[in-house]
């Protein structure tokens, strides 16, 4: 069964913080994504890497960065947390091979509030 | 870049079937997908559906694809309580196979 697992369950940060999330799969996935949900705009992506060291913007990657420095591990970083990246962010995985129909796996993500 | 619309809200009774709607923008979507998302989770694949096929069916579930009105469409018969989630409709262009998805839709069934 894949696993892809969250950090932190709820983070509670003040504006100005460094905060940084973290997310670890277990299906030795060539692919992962980092997304942002808030109520009424659906998932938007925020950074994904197709591979240790490499990383690609998404649709939303101002403020956010993120690293790979390990296939299982990618990490999402808010160099200075504001109140409007308060949000609920969730981490997914995918393989490249075309049997898996490009699946993607999420975890349970992680409720940041930016107070 | 691709543009996914979806209602945001379904309501049916227990027993009824509910047909979710979604249009799409790219026509060189190759995979469209459903995801859905039960409270306090994350998103779990339901089906997907490849752009040469016009219909899969898998149980309860139908998919349905009209690739000239760019319009998919989710149905569940015999809709369960246990079916009451946020339903997302995320197509795929080819080459990425990263899905874009739409706003989603809160399916509420009530007893």
């Amino acid at each position: 069964d894949v696993k892809v697992t969250q950090s932190s369950r709820y983070l509670v940060k003040r504006t100005g913080e460094k905060v940084f999330l973290e997310c670890v799969q277990d299906m030795d996935h060539e692919n992962m994504f980092w997304y942002r949900q808030d109520p009424g705009l659906g998932l938007r992506l925020i950074y994904f890497s197709y591979d240790v060291k490499m990383k690609e913007k998404g649709d939303i990657p101002e403020g956010y960065s993120v690293s790979r420095e390990k296939k299982e591990r990618f990490s999402l970083i808010l160099e200075s947390a504001s109140t409007n990246q308060t949000s609920m962010y969730l981490c997914a995985s995918s393989s490249e091979d075309r049997l898996s129909s490009y699946e993607q796996y999420f975890g349970p993500g992680t409720r940041l509030t930016v107070t | 870049g691709e543009d996914v619309e979806q209602s945001l809200f379904l309501s049916v009774r227990e027993g009824d079937s509910s047909v979710i709607n979604c249009t799409y923008t790219d026509s060189s979507s190759t995979y469209l997908y459903w995801y859905k998302q039960e409270p306090g989770a994350g998103l779990q694949l339901l089906t997907y559906i490849f752009s040469n096929m016009d219909m899969k069916q898998d149980q309860r579930l139908t998919v349905l694809l009209n690739k000239k009105d760019k319009h998919l469409s989710l149905r569940i018969a015999d809709t369960q309580t246990g079916d009451s989630a946020i339903y997302f409709c995320a197509p795929a262009s080819g080459g990425s196979y990263i899905p874009t998805f739409g706003r989603g839709t809160s399916l509420i069934v009530h007893p």
